[in-house]
């Protein structure tokens, strides 16, 4: 168990440039999680995967937003036509659902910086 | 919606000082409520949780119960050490939405001197 992984750590890109992000979660945990967090602030909900179904996305999530899990394994984060406004950090979580316990694991984020 | 209020910091503390960071919580349901962690340069990690009022949640020196009746879950240790030094979340997450979507707080930095 090496624990959740993300890549890059750390990303600086033009505006209107794309991005993407990848988090490896810890194997065989079922449920992935996106979170961003801003200066200041606390994480922030953005979407969730239970095995590659994306089940539910927050407001937060613009068009310009997309998330993937193709074999429920690994997940990518993509953004779009980056603006300033999209500076942050981006977490990755995971957790292996069964009745009781729903612990997620955090990852060490990749810090999105927006020029 | 589902909201965590918690003390603003920093905290200033002196190595062996009692620690208290207040968090308050609003919910629809039952939440699971949780204190989490974050080193500087690390992740989230998990310090304790408590399920269901009344329980207390501990880990580390670190403690929190949570109190329905005041909609609290206060996070106390009695000896804090430089090494405690980091930001505390405290979060919840409703057992009835189904998939445990975490609400935090804004955070509260604690900084311990020797």
């Amino acid at each position: 168990d090496t624990g959740v992984s993300q890549d890059p750590r750390h990303k600086i890109t033009k505006r209107g440039q794309n991005v993407t992000f990848r988090c490896d979660p810890i194997s065989e945990h079922n449920r992935l999680y996106w979170y961003r967090q801003t200066l200041g602030q606390g994480p922030e909900f953005l979407t969730y995967f239970q095995n590659e179904a994306q089940l539910e996305k927050s407001r937060l999530l613009s068009d310009r937003f997309s998330a993937e899990r193709p074999k429920g394994s690994f997940s990518t984060l993509e953004i779009q036509r980056t603006e300033q406004g999209d500076s942050a950090m981006y977490l990755c979580a995971s957790s292996f659902v069964y009745e009781g316990d729903h612990e997620q694991y955090f990852g060490p984020g990749t810090r999105l910086t927006v020029t | 919606g589902d909201s965590v209020t918690q003390m603003e910091g920093p905290v200033t503390l002196s190595e062996e000082a009692f620690l208290t960071i207040n968090c308050t919580y609003t919910a629809t349901g039952y939440p699971s409520l949780f204190w989490y962690v974050q080193y500087p340069g690390e992740g989230l990690q998990l310090l304790l949780k408590a399920t269901k009022a009344d329980d207390k949640g501990s880990n580390k020196g670190f403690e929190a119960t949570y109190r329905k009746e005041t909609t609290s879950f206060h996070l106390e240790k009695g000896s804090v050490q430089v090494s405690d030094s980091a930001v505390y979340f405290c979060a919840l997450s409703e057992v009835n939405t189904g998939f445990q979507k975490l609400v935090f707080g804004t955070g509260t930095r604690l900084l311990v001197s020797p």
